[in-house]
Protein backbone atom coordinates (compact mmCIF):
# COMPACT_ATOMS: atom_id res chain seq x y z
CA UNK A 1 0.00 0.00 0.00
CA UNK A 2 1.28 3.40 -0.42
CA UNK A 3 2.59 5.63 1.83
CA UNK A 4 3.06 9.45 2.54
CA UNK A 5 5.13 10.73 5.33
CA UNK A 6 5.43 14.24 6.52
CA UNK A 7 8.21 14.17 8.91
CA UNK A 8 8.10 17.91 10.11
CA UNK A 9 4.65 18.10 12.46
CA UNK A 10 5.22 22.25 12.88
CA UNK A 11 7.58 24.99 11.25
CA UNK A 12 7.54 28.29 11.31
CA UNK A 13 8.85 30.92 8.91
CA UNK A 14 8.96 35.29 9.03
CA UNK A 15 6.86 36.98 7.04
CA UNK A 16 8.49 37.57 3.68
CA UNK A 17 11.12 34.51 3.71
CA UNK A 18 11.43 31.17 2.26
CA UNK A 19 10.35 27.87 3.55
CA UNK A 20 10.49 24.48 2.54
CA UNK A 21 8.07 21.66 3.63
CA UNK A 22 9.33 17.97 3.36
CA UNK A 23 7.51 14.80 2.14
CA UNK A 24 8.20 11.24 1.13
CA UNK A 25 5.93 8.33 -0.06
CA UNK A 26 6.17 4.74 -0.86
CA UNK A 27 4.68 3.26 -4.45
CA UNK A 28 5.54 0.33 -6.64
CA UNK A 29 4.02 2.20 -9.01
CA UNK A 30 5.93 4.29 -11.85
CA UNK A 31 3.33 6.39 -12.86
CA UNK A 32 1.11 8.81 -10.35
CA UNK A 33 0.14 12.10 -9.20
CA UNK A 34 1.72 13.83 -6.29
CA UNK A 35 -0.18 17.27 -4.42
CA UNK A 36 0.25 19.68 -2.02
CA UNK A 37 -2.93 20.48 -0.05
CA UNK A 38 -3.53 23.56 2.25
CA UNK A 39 -5.88 23.56 4.82
CA UNK A 40 -6.35 26.84 6.93
CA UNK A 41 -8.97 27.04 9.75
CA UNK A 42 -11.94 27.28 7.62
CA UNK A 43 -11.05 23.62 7.37
CA UNK A 44 -11.73 23.84 3.59
CA UNK A 45 -8.94 21.87 1.52
CA UNK A 46 -7.30 24.02 -1.07
CA UNK A 47 -4.68 22.59 -3.61
CA UNK A 48 -1.86 24.13 -3.81
CA UNK A 49 -0.28 22.35 -6.59
CA UNK A 50 -0.30 19.25 -8.37
CA UNK A 51 2.58 17.43 -9.92
CA UNK A 52 2.69 14.46 -12.75
CA UNK A 53 5.17 11.76 -12.03
CA UNK A 54 6.35 11.24 -15.68
CA UNK A 55 6.69 14.77 -15.88
CA UNK A 56 10.37 15.78 -15.19
CA UNK A 57 9.53 19.67 -15.32
CA UNK A 58 9.07 20.76 -11.05
CA UNK A 59 5.84 21.97 -10.73
CA UNK A 60 5.10 25.86 -10.53
CA UNK A 61 2.41 28.16 -8.89
CA UNK A 62 3.13 31.59 -8.51
CA UNK A 63 5.34 31.43 -4.95
CA UNK A 64 4.87 27.91 -4.54
CA UNK A 65 7.34 25.70 -6.22
CA UNK A 66 8.12 21.64 -5.31
CA UNK A 67 11.18 19.38 -5.63
CA UNK A 68 10.27 16.42 -6.94
CA UNK A 69 12.64 13.75 -7.01
CA UNK A 70 11.06 10.77 -8.28
CA UNK A 71 13.84 8.28 -7.12
CA UNK A 72 14.14 9.30 -3.89
CA UNK A 73 10.48 9.54 -3.92
CA UNK A 74 10.61 13.07 -2.54
CA UNK A 75 8.14 15.79 -2.77
CA UNK A 76 8.73 18.94 -1.12
CA UNK A 77 7.34 22.16 -1.29
CA UNK A 78 8.57 25.39 -1.84
CA UNK A 79 6.86 28.47 -0.38
CA UNK A 80 8.79 31.67 -1.44
CA UNK A 81 7.93 35.48 -0.15
CA UNK A 82 5.82 33.89 3.26
CA UNK A 83 2.65 35.64 3.94
CA UNK A 84 0.44 35.46 6.82
CA UNK A 85 -2.08 34.07 4.87
CA UNK A 86 0.03 31.45 4.48
CA UNK A 87 -0.72 30.10 7.60
CA UNK A 88 -2.34 26.79 7.45
CA UNK A 89 -1.92 22.82 7.91
CA UNK A 90 -0.29 21.82 4.93
CA UNK A 91 -1.06 17.77 3.47
CA UNK A 92 0.97 16.10 0.90
CA UNK A 93 -1.13 13.92 -1.25
CA UNK A 94 -0.41 10.95 -3.75
CA UNK A 95 -2.70 9.52 -5.84
CA UNK A 96 -2.66 6.25 -8.71
CA UNK A 97 -3.40 7.40 -12.40
CA UNK A 98 -6.53 5.70 -11.30
CA UNK A 99 -9.32 6.13 -9.38
CA UNK A 100 -9.98 9.27 -7.05
CA UNK A 101 -8.34 7.86 -4.01
CA UNK A 102 -6.29 10.17 -2.14
CA UNK A 103 -3.48 9.29 0.84
CA UNK A 104 -2.23 12.04 2.70
CA UNK A 105 0.67 12.78 5.08
CA UNK A 106 -0.03 13.54 8.60
CA UNK A 107 0.32 17.29 7.73
CA UNK A 108 2.88 19.78 8.51
CA UNK A 109 1.35 22.95 10.43
CA UNK A 110 3.01 26.46 9.42
CA UNK A 111 3.15 29.31 11.20
CA UNK A 112 4.17 32.44 9.73
CA UNK A 113 5.41 35.47 12.01
CA UNK A 114 5.29 38.54 11.70
CA UNK B 1 -18.85 28.44 -10.52
CA UNK B 2 -20.00 27.26 -7.34
CA UNK B 3 -17.64 24.86 -5.12
CA UNK B 4 -18.84 22.04 -3.65
CA UNK B 5 -21.19 22.72 -1.02
CA UNK B 6 -21.56 20.12 2.10
CA UNK B 7 -24.52 20.26 4.47
CA UNK B 8 -24.70 20.68 7.16
CA UNK B 9 -21.86 22.41 8.73
CA UNK B 10 -22.40 21.11 12.21
CA UNK B 11 -24.00 18.02 13.35
CA UNK B 12 -24.75 16.47 16.64
CA UNK B 13 -26.00 13.33 17.44
CA UNK B 14 -26.19 10.66 19.89
CA UNK B 15 -24.52 7.32 20.50
CA UNK B 16 -26.74 4.56 18.37
CA UNK B 17 -28.29 7.41 16.10
CA UNK B 18 -27.92 7.38 12.62
CA UNK B 19 -27.06 9.81 10.22
CA UNK B 20 -26.99 11.49 6.86
CA UNK B 21 -24.68 14.14 5.10
CA UNK B 22 -25.06 15.63 2.02
CA UNK B 23 -22.83 16.99 -0.79
CA UNK B 24 -23.17 18.70 -4.08
CA UNK B 25 -20.04 18.42 -6.62
CA UNK B 26 -19.18 21.55 -8.73
CA UNK B 27 -21.13 21.04 -11.96
CA UNK B 28 -20.36 18.82 -14.34
CA UNK B 29 -18.03 16.59 -12.27
CA UNK B 30 -19.62 13.16 -11.80
CA UNK B 31 -16.93 11.72 -8.88
CA UNK B 32 -17.37 12.28 -5.59
CA UNK B 33 -15.43 10.86 -2.90
CA UNK B 34 -15.82 10.82 1.16
CA UNK B 35 -13.10 11.09 4.04
CA UNK B 36 -12.96 11.52 7.50
CA UNK B 37 -10.67 13.89 9.95
CA UNK B 38 -9.69 12.79 13.27
CA UNK B 39 -6.49 14.17 14.87
CA UNK B 40 -5.74 10.79 15.81
CA UNK B 41 -6.37 9.20 12.48
CA UNK B 42 -5.59 11.67 9.77
CA UNK B 43 -7.22 11.79 6.66
CA UNK B 44 -8.78 8.90 5.52
CA UNK B 45 -10.67 7.74 2.38
CA UNK B 46 -14.21 6.36 2.68
CA UNK B 47 -15.45 5.85 -0.38
CA UNK B 48 -16.22 7.09 -4.03
CA UNK B 49 -18.80 7.55 -6.56
CA UNK B 50 -19.08 7.94 -10.28
CA UNK B 51 -21.74 8.19 -12.41
CA UNK B 52 -24.07 6.60 -9.29
CA UNK B 53 -21.71 3.37 -8.31
CA UNK B 54 -19.10 3.00 -5.77
CA UNK B 55 -16.54 2.87 -8.00
CA UNK B 56 -13.25 2.57 -4.44
CA UNK B 57 -14.26 1.97 -0.62
CA UNK B 58 -11.50 2.56 2.18
CA UNK B 59 -11.10 0.50 4.97
CA UNK B 60 -14.00 1.60 6.96
CA UNK B 61 -16.97 -0.58 8.68
CA UNK B 62 -20.12 -1.48 7.13
CA UNK B 63 -21.61 1.03 9.33
CA UNK B 64 -20.60 3.80 6.74
CA UNK B 65 -22.73 3.46 3.47
CA UNK B 66 -23.42 6.18 0.37
CA UNK B 67 -25.00 6.74 -2.27
CA UNK B 68 -25.00 9.08 -5.77
CA UNK B 69 -27.91 10.50 -7.02
CA UNK B 70 -28.42 11.25 -11.27
CA UNK B 71 -27.54 14.59 -10.47
CA UNK B 72 -24.30 13.90 -8.77
CA UNK B 73 -24.82 14.92 -5.47
CA UNK B 74 -24.12 12.60 -2.92
CA UNK B 75 -25.04 11.20 0.33
CA UNK B 76 -23.27 9.84 3.20
CA UNK B 77 -24.92 7.56 5.88
CA UNK B 78 -23.10 6.70 9.38
CA UNK B 79 -26.11 3.97 11.09
CA UNK B 80 -25.77 2.81 14.60
CA UNK B 81 -23.84 6.09 15.71
CA UNK B 82 -20.25 5.60 17.99
CA UNK B 83 -18.14 8.20 19.60
CA UNK B 84 -15.28 7.20 17.40
CA UNK B 85 -17.35 8.21 14.73
CA UNK B 86 -16.60 12.68 15.86
CA UNK B 87 -14.57 13.82 12.94
CA UNK B 88 -15.01 15.99 10.09
CA UNK B 89 -15.99 14.94 7.19
CA UNK B 90 -15.48 16.39 3.87
CA UNK B 91 -16.05 15.80 0.26
CA UNK B 92 -14.25 16.04 -3.12
CA UNK B 93 -15.29 16.49 -6.62
CA UNK B 94 -13.12 16.17 -9.41
CA UNK B 95 -11.78 15.01 -12.37
CA UNK B 96 -8.84 12.19 -12.69
CA UNK B 97 -5.67 13.78 -12.93
CA UNK B 98 -6.59 17.40 -11.69
CA UNK B 99 -7.30 17.93 -8.43
CA UNK B 100 -9.93 17.64 -6.61
CA UNK B 101 -12.22 20.20 -4.87
CA UNK B 102 -12.99 20.05 -1.22
CA UNK B 103 -15.88 21.29 0.50
CA UNK B 104 -15.94 22.94 3.67
CA UNK B 105 -16.65 19.72 5.60
CA UNK B 106 -19.23 18.55 7.98
CA UNK B 107 -18.55 18.73 11.69
CA UNK B 108 -19.73 16.13 13.50
CA UNK B 109 -19.85 15.57 16.91
CA UNK B 110 -21.67 12.25 18.61
CA UNK B 111 -22.09 12.73 22.35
Amino acid sequence: AQTVTQSQPEMSVQEAETVTLSCTYDTSESDYYLFWYKQPPSRQMILVIRQEAYKQQNATENRFSVNFQKAAKSFSLKISDSQLGDAAMYFCAYKETSGSRLTFGEGTQLTVNP
Amino acid sequence: KAGVTQTPRYLIKTRGQQVTLSCSPISGHRSVSWYQQTPGQGLQFLFEYFSETQRNKGNFPGRFSGRQFSNSRSEMNVSTLELGDSALYLCASGRQGYGYTFGSGTRLTVV
